[in-house]
């Protein structure tokens, strides 16, 4: 059962324009979210997070909104640029520590178009 | 500068045999994690540890076995009991758990001969 849904596996974007990755959460205990970015043949990086006691966070062109009662969160990147080209891993996890881990989603391909 | 090692980046198998796979960080993280990426998967989570001594099966944990006698150093085996081994594998590490961001390696891609 996946928990964590990341429906489109792609996305082609113009450069300049709004790039809007879309993540949904089954589980009702998730309270923290996060989004990473990779490269091929890298490892994924940080890139921005969101706890459940906001609805946004912003961080330069990154803004990530987060709807609890529709247990959907969305990361926008404006302007999009070439170099954003990669795949975006949304991840959710309960906050608290307690024994918590990461539950990724499947990842969707980003193509910023020049 | 700080960060993670995974060594070797590429490694053949042959079927029957254990390979391990080395993840070493020096950013003084307390929790390490493994992690599995097939294409169309996303990332699956094999085996973590929170602390030294100590270490949890994740969601995949079936044919692999990890130790961590060190806080840097958090081996993966994959061994013949694994019967896909095949993939890219991804360590990663964090100061704690839960809300903590991960930071990751540059991964070991595994294929069999």
């Amino acid at each position: 059962d996946q928990q964590v849904k990341q429906n489109s596996p792609s996305l082609s974007v113009q450069e300049g324009r709004i790039s809007i990755l879309n993540c949904d959460y089954t589980n009702s205990m998730f309270d923290y979210f996060l989004w990473y970015k990779k490269y091929p043949a890298e490892g994924p990086t940080f890139l921005i997070s969101i706890s459940s006691i906001k609805d946004k966070n912003e961080d330069g062109r990154f803004t990530v909104f987060l709807n609890k009662s529709a247990k959907h969160l969305s990361l926008h990147i404006v302007p999009s640029q070439p170099g954003d080209s990669a795949v975006y891993f949304c991840a959710a996890t309960r906050g608290d520590g307690a024994n918590s881990k990461l539950t990724f989603g499947k990842g969707i391909t980003l193509s910023v178009r020049p | 500068d700080g960060g993670i090692t995974q060594s070797p980046k590429y490694l053949f198998r042959k079927e029957g045999q254990n390979v391990t796979l080395s993840c070493e960080q020096n950013l003084n993280h307390d929790a390490m994690y493994w992690y599995r990426q097939d294409p169309g998967q996303g990332l699956r989570l094999i085996y973590y540890s929170q602390i030294v001594n100590d270490f949890q099966k994740g969601d995949i944990a079936e044919g692999y076995s990890v130790s961590r006698e060190k806080k840097e150093s958090f081996p993966l085996t994959v061994t013949s009991a694994q019967k896909n081994p095949t993939a890219f594998y991804l360590c990663a590490s964090s100061f704690g758990q839960g809300g903590q961001p991960q930071h990751f390696g540059d991964g070991t891609r595994l294929s069999i001969l």
